[in-house]
């Protein structure tokens, strides 16, 4: 069965980097594009960040665009959320999804919570 | 950027009802929408994709239409475990967007 667990969130302070990481297992990950979503606290979803599979192709949210960089390592099943310059308003669960194709969203992990505070 | 509205905000529904929310682009985004249910400290959990086909798994009684700008989720017969939030997605341009949501729950 398609599994997707992120790690990696915590505290920390503003401007400072964090990474995320997303394990994959249960598909052939090298296959599939991956997304980034998030929620802050009882808020909406927010996308953040779309990779394709081959990692060729990578595309952002506007509030994240030049801070946050996506990646993934097809050989190791994991996709990646490096953060940078982190903000309050960064804080949030950020949860990994399957891409099925089309950049639909069919499978998500159970998310991992990033607090960003001083 | 493609702005996603959502109506209502919430709705009060009873066991057996059936529902209709609402999601409008701010600018046509043909059939690209997506719906997501979720639940208070849960992920979000796929419903609709290409605004009216099911992801597999999900039941019937949810259907999706629309398409351009209007978009409606409705559903049918609603049971205790369909009391939650749902939102629209459109995925037809980067950056993606996710709708306000909308609340379902009991009257």
């Amino acid at each position: 069965q398609v599994q997707l667990v992120e790690s990696g969130g915590g505290v920390v302070q503003p401007g400072r980097s964090l990474r995320l990481s997303c394990a994959a297992s249960g598909f052939t990950f090298g296959s599939y594009a991956m997304h980034w979503v998030r929620q802050a606290p009882g808020k909406g979803l927010e996308w953040v960040a779309m990779i394709s599979y081959d990692e060729r192709d990578k595309y952002y949210g506007d509030s994240v665009k030049g801070r946050f960089t996506v990646s993934r390592d097809n050989s190791r099943n994991t996709l990646y959320l490096q953060m940078t310059s982190l903000r309050a308003e960064d804080t949030a669960v950020y949860y990994c999804a399957r891409d099925p194709g089309g950049a639909t969203i069919d499978y998500w992990g159970q998310g991992t919570l990033v607090t960003v505070s001083s | 950027d493609i702005q996603m509205t959502q109506s209502p905000s919430s709705l009060s529904a009873s066991v057996g009802d059936r529902v209709t929310i609402t999601c409008r682009a701010s600018q046509a985004i043909s059939n690209y929408v997506a719906w997501f249910q979720q639940k208070p400290g849960k992920a979000p959990k796929s419903l609709i994709y290409g605004a009216s086909t099911l992801q597999s798994g999900v039941p019937s009684k949810f259907s999706g239409s629309g398409s351009g700008t209007d978009f409606t989720l409705t559903i049918s017969n609603l049971q205790p475990e369909d009391f939650a939030t749902y939102y629209c997605q459109q995925y037809n341009s980067h950056p993606f967007t996710f709708g306000p949501g909308t609340k379902v729950d009991i009257k």
